[in-house]
């Protein structure tokens, strides 16, 4: 069964400081790897989309990995801010598309 | 330009009871698909349609349909509630190429059944 599993479920760090959140998964190949910021009541906005044949992609404080010989990717949040605090969610697709169940993060300031 | 709106945001039904959402795309979006939200479960794909053909389905019971009217607007439709269908249901719209497009959600529908 192709799954996408998230790490750490929830995560606490103080305003200023730098985090990195996972995902691995199984689906293999896949069309391409999206990470997603969900703030509460919201739906989730795109922050990345990489393809199959990308390692990393950024978009300002935010840049995602890709290892597709692990099938890991991962979301590095540089300086964090207090309108960081949300969750965040790693999607894959194939010929379906699959989410992870998210990692929460809260920042304290 | 607008985002993607979903009507209503809240809704209380009780079991048995139909219910009805809509969604609005981004202009020019012609691909919409449907969400199911809930703590438990997290994201779960529904189904999408295009050009007013439903294109792919997740694994929900026949009690969940939908359909995607000329000018992209699309509605779900859930028959004969039960507990368990209370969750957040997400709509998105993406561009005729959604494989190289980002998913646009709108902020959903609270659907609670009691």
């Amino acid at each position: 069964k192709n799954q996408v599993e998230q790490s750490p479920q929830s995560l606490i760090i103080l305003e200023g400081k730098n985090c990195t959140l996972q995902c691995n998964y199984t689906v293999s190949p896949f069309s391409n790897l999206r990470w997603y910021k969900q703030d509460t009541g919201r739906g989730p906005v795109s922050l990345t989309i990489m393809t199959f044949s990308e390692n990393t992609k950024s978009n300002g404080r935010y840049t995602a990995t890709l290892d597709a010989d692990t099938k890991q990717s991962s979301l590095h949040i540089t300086a964090s801010q207090l309108s960081d605090s949300a969750s965040y969610i790693c999607v894959v697709r194939d010929d379906k598309i699959i989410f992870g169940k998210g990692t929460r993060l809260h920042i304290l300031p | 330009k607008a985002g993607v709106t979903q009507t209503p945001r809240y809704l209380i039904k009780t079991r048995g009871q139909q219910v009805t959402l809509s969604c609005s795309p981004i202009s020019g979006h012609r691909s919409v698909s449907w969400y199911q939200q809930t703590p438990g479960q997290g994201l779960q794909f529904l189904f999408e349609y295009f050009s007013e053909t439903q294109r792919n389905k997740g694994n929900f019971p026949g009690r969940f349909s939908g359909r995607q009217f000329s000018n992209s607007r699309s509605e779900m439709n859930v028959s004969t509630l039960e507990l368990g269908d209370s969750a957040l249901y997400l709509c998105a719209s993406s561009l005729i190429n959604e494989i190289n497009s980002p998913l646009h959600f709108g902020n959903g529908t609270r659907l609670t059944v009691t």
